[in-house]
């Protein structure tokens, strides 16, 4: 148990909606992270988060919104989806501490039609 | 930008045998950390290893070992006696050794591996 709780594991949704995926954590990881993975690419940063209230761009923000108004909490909203932002997306968080590794979320796998 | 390369998209290795799976960075940083992750079909990240810059030794788990190369910034995963489980997709991923902003993983694109009998 990493202690990062996603949901949905799937969604499907429509072109034009919005869509938030939700992340979780218990373990009072400092920094949170979200990633979208794609055949090809690896894994991409979306944003990033050091603390409450404090998120950064990553890689690949645009059309992406991320909010962190408490410390367990970093939903991630896509604001009209496209069916390029179709992926397996993966949030993560890690202590403060430098060498340690970031802990996964089971991912969510979003379909956009 | 820090970035990370993986040449291999895919390996394949005969069970009990050895494979070495390959990794460069760059970075014009000193203090950093460096990551494989594995995973498998369940999708779920799993650290293999990880090596701090500043140790010279090379880091070791079990069958997984590194072959860390600083001035080369080459940084490849050995696994011996490969089992069937060991079939995954492996990241590799760099962390800068700063804070903040700086803390967030760069990842490769993966090497996917299949163990054959």
């Amino acid at each position: 148990d990493a202690g990062i709780t996603q949901s949905p594991r799937y969604k499907i949704t429509e072109t034009g909606r919005q869509v938030t995926l939700m992340c979780h954590q218990t373990w009072s990881h400092s920094y949170m992270f979200w990633y979208r993975q794609d055949l090809g690419h690896g894994l991409r940063l979306i944003y990033y988060s050091a603390a409450a209230d404090i998120t950064d761009k990553g890689e690949v923000p645009d059309g992406y919104v991320v909010s962190r108004s408490k410390t367990e909490n970093f939903p991630l909203t896509l604001e009209s989806a496209t069916r390029s932002q179709t992926s397996v997306y993966f949030c993560a968080g890690t202590p403060g501490r430098k060498n340690t590794e970031a802990f996964f979320g089971q991912g969510t796998r979003l379909t956009v039609v | 930008a820090q970035t990370v390369t993986q040449s291999q998209p895919e390996m394949s290795v005969q069970e009990a045998e050895t494979v070495t799976l390959s990794c460069t960075y760059d970075t014009s940083e000193s203090d950093y950390y460096l990551f494989w992750y594995k995973q498998p079909p369940s999708r779920q990240m799993i650290l293999v290893i990880r090596q701090e810059a500043y140790k010279q030794q090379n880091a070791t788990e079990n069958r997984f070992s590194v072959n860390f190369q600083k001035a080369a910034k080459s940084f490849s995963l050995k696994i011996s006696d490969s089992q069937l489980g060991d079939a995954a997709m492996y990241f590799c991923a760099y962390r800068s050794g700063g804070t903040g902003t700086a803390s967030k993983l760069t990842f490769g694109t993966g090497t996917r591996l299949q163990v054959t009998l």
